[in-house]
């Protein structure tokens, strides 16, 4: 049970910024985290970040550090990804899915949203 | 980052036949290992958790097995809507999580 459901495809300029929100229902949203994956075109998946929508606590992969913001409104059950300095090979399906709430329940992602595309041209 | 890799990368079936699809892990992971069903156009659904373990909703045909570094995926008894692309993904506890690089099922 439960929707995750994310805004709509857009298109940004390369060193621009993009938002991508996914709003969460039908299920407890403190109860479980969120993680973002993506899905770059003819490539595979790519675990990007994890968020405790409970407590905000966060977790990225290493090369996305320092790009990628993770927040949550738990007013809206609603998690929000940012990423900024947009590049080309940023252009992708990107995921939210629902996840575990920490280290020894999460990576196990039993529900998907039905993806925003980003791309990123000039 | 733990590596996973699939074999095949795609196969032809026919209805009613059983097919195996293995994933192979770049180091140990015990059974932190889920599999992912995804249609065109589709998001990936989860089938499988923690290696073997089938998710609820999940028609019986769809199994597995593993441990370790080596774990396979059977779907006995091919229906039409299993034609799809099946992903693992490995969850063990250092991030990040990883994913195979998916094989399709095609009908022959």
């Amino acid at each position: 049970q439960g929707q995750l459901v994310q805004s709509g495809s857009v298109v940004q300029k390369p060193g621009a910024s993009v938002k991508v929100s996914c709003k969460a229902s039908g299920y407890s949203f403190t109860s479980y985290g969120v993680s973002w994956v993506r899905q770059a075109p003819g490539q595979g998946f790519e675990w990007m970040a994890w968020i405790n929508t409970e407590n905000s606590n966060r977790n990225f992969a290493q090369k996305l550090q320092g790009r990628v913001t993770l927040t949550t409104d738990t007013s809206t059950n609603t998690v929000y990804m940012e990423m900024r300095s947009l590049r080309s090979d940023d252009t992708a399906l990107y995921f939210c899915v629902r996840d575990g709430v920490g280290a020894t329940t999460w990576g196990v992602f039993d529900l998907w949203g039905q993806g925003t595309l980003v791309t990123v041209s000039s | 980052d733990i590596q996973l890799t699939q074999s095949p990368s795609s196969l032809y079936a026919s209805v009613g036949d059983r097919v195996t699809i293995t994933c192979r892990a770049g180091q140990t992971i015990s059974t932190y290992l889920n599999w992912y069903q995804q249609r065109p156009g589709k998001p990936p659904t989860l089938l499988i958790s923690a290696a073997s373990r089938l998710r609820s909703g999940v028609p019986s045909r769809f199994s597995a097995t593993g441990s370790g570094t080596e774990f396979t995926l059977t779907i006995s008894g091919l229906q039409r809507e299993d034609f799809a692309t099946y992903f693992c993904q490995q969850s063990y506890t250092s991030l990040p999580f990883t994913f195979g690089p998916g094989t399709t099922v095609y009908v022959k």
